[in-house]
């Protein structure tokens, strides 16, 4: 198995909502990631997991929480978002935070 | 403040011919370099990476060049195919560096690539 899996693939919620985003990987990685992309723009880093621990916060507002339940598996939680949070959610994946990182196909999310 | 930047929104090719997509950067602690492949709807694809301790890196038809004094690297893919036509980012990590930021990828703006049969 050498993909980054995401669910789901689309995601409608209003600003009362709570969702959650999930990042599923079987190569054996140390490290996890997302990202957010907007149109035309490159990916922005949000949080990293190293060894799953939170290692990177890039200063992301509390209405998004990730967690990393095991080595696996990366979750984002969501809650209270707003209209401009809508965005292409990535979450990636490498062997450590050194080495190349492997994205998956990245969750759409519109906020009403 | 842009510290990788790709100057050039948009390429076109002929099919068969070299496709050259240019990349600047300007953190001087910046290491390790990479390329990645984007289709529309689809998570970035790991194309080919690069350690500021090499000045060249084949894989294929994609060769990636470093030139570390002049803080610019380059990605040639020989010969072009329609099926390469996506955008293309390029993205730089400051590894030595270590720190807080370990591992943080900083990507350029990325460039379209547009491939004619």
């Amino acid at each position: 198995d050498t993909e980054v899996t995401q669910t789901p693939k689309h995601l409608v919620m209003g600003m009362t909502n709570k969702k959650s985003l999930k990042c599923e990987q079987h190569m054996g990685h140390r490290a996890m990631y997302w990202y957010k992309q907007k149109a035309k723009k490159p990916p922005e880093l949000m949080f990293v997991y190293s060894y799953e621990k939170l290692s990177i916060n890039e200063s992301v507002p509390s209405r998004f929480s990730p967690e990393c339940p095991n080595s696996s598996l990366l979750n984002l939680h969501l809650h209270a978002l707003q209209p401009e949070d809508s965005a292409l959610y990535l979450c990636a994946s490498s062997q450590d935070r050194d080495n190349e990182q492997f994205f998956g196909p990245g969750t759409r999310l519109t906020v009403l | 403040d842009q510290q990788v930047k790709q100057n050039s929104p948009s390429l076109s090719v002929q099919e068969g011919r070299i496709s050259i997509l240019n990349c600047d950067y300007t953190n001087s602690m910046f290491d390790y370099f990479l390329w990645y492949k984007k289709y529309p709807a689809e998570g970035p694809t790991f194309l080919i990476s690069i350690s500021s301790i090499k000045d060249k890196n084949e894989d294929g038809r994609f060769t990636v060049f470093l030139n570390k004094s002049a803080k610019h690297l380059s990605l040639h893919i020989v010969p072009s195919q329609p099926g390469d036509s996506a955008v293309y980012f390029c993205a730089a990590s400051a590894l030595r560096a270590g720190g807080t930021s370990y591992g943080k990828l900083t990507f350029g703006q990325g460039t379209i690539l547009t491939v004619h049969p």
